[in-house]
């Protein structure tokens, strides 16, 4: 178990549909990423919080948001899925950003599939 | 902008071999750099990783990387296999005020008995 709580584990879901994943840090950590997994294109960042605000995008869609809590759980959601959509969404954490930051702790997924 | 190459989507070798799998990074600042590696149906977990100092880095399972500044390389080797390595090794980089990971394509390693 590596701290990093994501649920659920398997979601299954049709074209048009919203979902929305969550993600619990590690304890003591402050910094939440979320990166897709497919295999066209590899771990591919989406966007960081830090302490309950947005410091990263990376190729987050429209159609994709995400939220950091007072707690510091995070959730992704993720509208008008499409196909294209299916893939393992990872979150992780770290405790600092910058020069703190020395790596991150991953969850173990949430495999999303768009039928 | 940093990014890095894995050369090699799939090594195979036999139990009690040695593993190198090989990663060349880019950026445009001083790097940090990570392996990971995902067994099947798993998050990724970290193997090693080197932000400043000694070159070469010890990590966990017996496996070690150097990091060759002259060579943009980090790859990771291991000095003998066991079936139990099996899994996809993943490269990362970051820059060094930069706090997203960028990841290789990732190899697959395979062991056989």
């Amino acid at each position: 178990d590596s701290g990093v709580t994501q649920t659920p584990k398997h979601l299954i879901t049709a074209t048009g549909q919203r979902v929305t994943l969550r993600c619990s840090p590690r304890s003591g950590d402050l910094s939440v990423y979320w990166y897709q997994q497919s295999l066209d294109q590899g771990l591919q960042f989406l966007i960081q919080y830090y302490n309950g605000e947005e410091r990263a995008k990376g190729n987050i869609l429209e159609r994709f948001s995400a939220q950091q809590f007072p707690d510091l759980h995070s959730e992704l959601n993720l509208s008008s899925l499409e196909l294209g959509d299916s893939a393992l969404y990872f979150c992780a954490s770290s405790v600092g950003v910058g020069a703190l930051n020395y790596g991150y702790t991953f969850g173990s997924g949430t495999r999303l599939t768009v039928v | 902008a940093q990014s890095v190459t894995q050369l090699g989507s799939h090594v195979s070798v036999s139990e009690g071999a040695l593993v190198l799998l090989r990663c060349n990074y880019s950026s445009s600042v001083p790097p940090y750099l990570f392996w990971y590696v995902q067994y099947p149906n798993q998050g990724l977990q970290l193997l090693l990783k080197y932000t400043t100092g000694a070159t070469l880095v010890k990590g966990i399972n017996g496996f070690e990387a150097e990091f060759k500044k002259s060579e943009t390389s980090f790859h990771l080797t291991k000095p003998s296999a066991h079936m139990s390595d099996a899994a996809e090794y993943f490269c990362a980089v970051r820059g060094f005020s930069d706090d997203k990971l960028i990841f290789g394509t990732g190899t697959r390693l395979q062991v056989f008995p």
